[in-house]
């Protein structure tokens, strides 16, 4: 039973085209998460979003749209993708927005912009 | 501007050899600090979360500790499968939700 899954592992796609990474949680959680990992392994949050609203965004590009549908699910839907879009994308979740809560984190999904 | 920086960017042991890990921070009010470790092609798993200097907290060969400028991760007689990369975040108290992570450091373990 994975506690948080995102889907597709890997994605490559030429630059210009619209994508999307689904992820799933069957945690029962209320919070949900897209990070972006760079080359470097730097971490950086890009939205968050509590019971299906959005609570962060990180000065992301507006290319970049995140849906949920409801609080099991946080899509990312990305357009006219470039080449600086390259990254692993996590999806995670925590229990609630508020508190010191520990994050539970996808496997990732590689996004390679040729 | 809140920020965490590890070090070193990578460190090798041999299999028993103990040595430590440093987070340094600069939050403005510290909400909490957190361990991740990340396998390769895998996401983080939480490993500790401390909150107030002085705190430490265990996990069989890890020992994580705070002060209010940074943190260690000790890895007491290390074995291969302690081999990862250990990423470090902290969580200010004015961006609840929100956490920073350093760059991470890359442990491999040699028999």
């Amino acid at each position: 039973d994975t506690a948080v899954s995102q889907t597709p592992k890997y994605l490559v796609t030429q630059m210009g085209n619209d994508k999307s990474i689904k992820c799933e949680q069957n945690l029962g959680h209320d919070t949900m998460y897209w990070y972006k990992q760079d080359s470097k392994k730097f971490l950086k949050i890009m939205f968050s979003y509590n019971n299906k609203e959005l609570i962060i965004n990180e000065t992301v590009p507006n290319r970049f749209s995140p849906k949920s549908p409801d609080k099991a699910h946080l899509n990312l839907h990305i357009n006219s993708l470039e080449l600086g879009d390259s990254a692993v994308y996590f999806c995670a979740s925590s229990h609630f927005i508020g508190a010191t809560e520990k994050l539970f984190f996808g496997s990732g999904t590689q996004l390679s912009v040729l | 501007e809140d920020q965490v920086t590890q070090s070193p960017e990578a460190l090798r042991l041999q299999e028993g050899e103990s040595s430590s890990l440093n987070c340094s921070y600069t939050v403005s009010g510290l909400r909490g600090l957190f361990w991740y470790r990340q396998d390769p092609g895998k996401g983080p798993e939480f490993l500790f979360t401390l909150y107030s200097a002085g705190e430490e907290k265990e996990k069989e060969r890890l020992k994580a500790t705070l002060t209010k400028k940074e943190s260690f991760l000790h890895i007491t007689a290390p074995k291969p499968e302690d081999s990862a990369t250990y990423l470090c975040a902290v969580q200010a108290a004015s961006n609840t939700g929100k956490l920073i992570f350093g760059q991470g450091t890359t442990l491999q373990v040699k028999p």
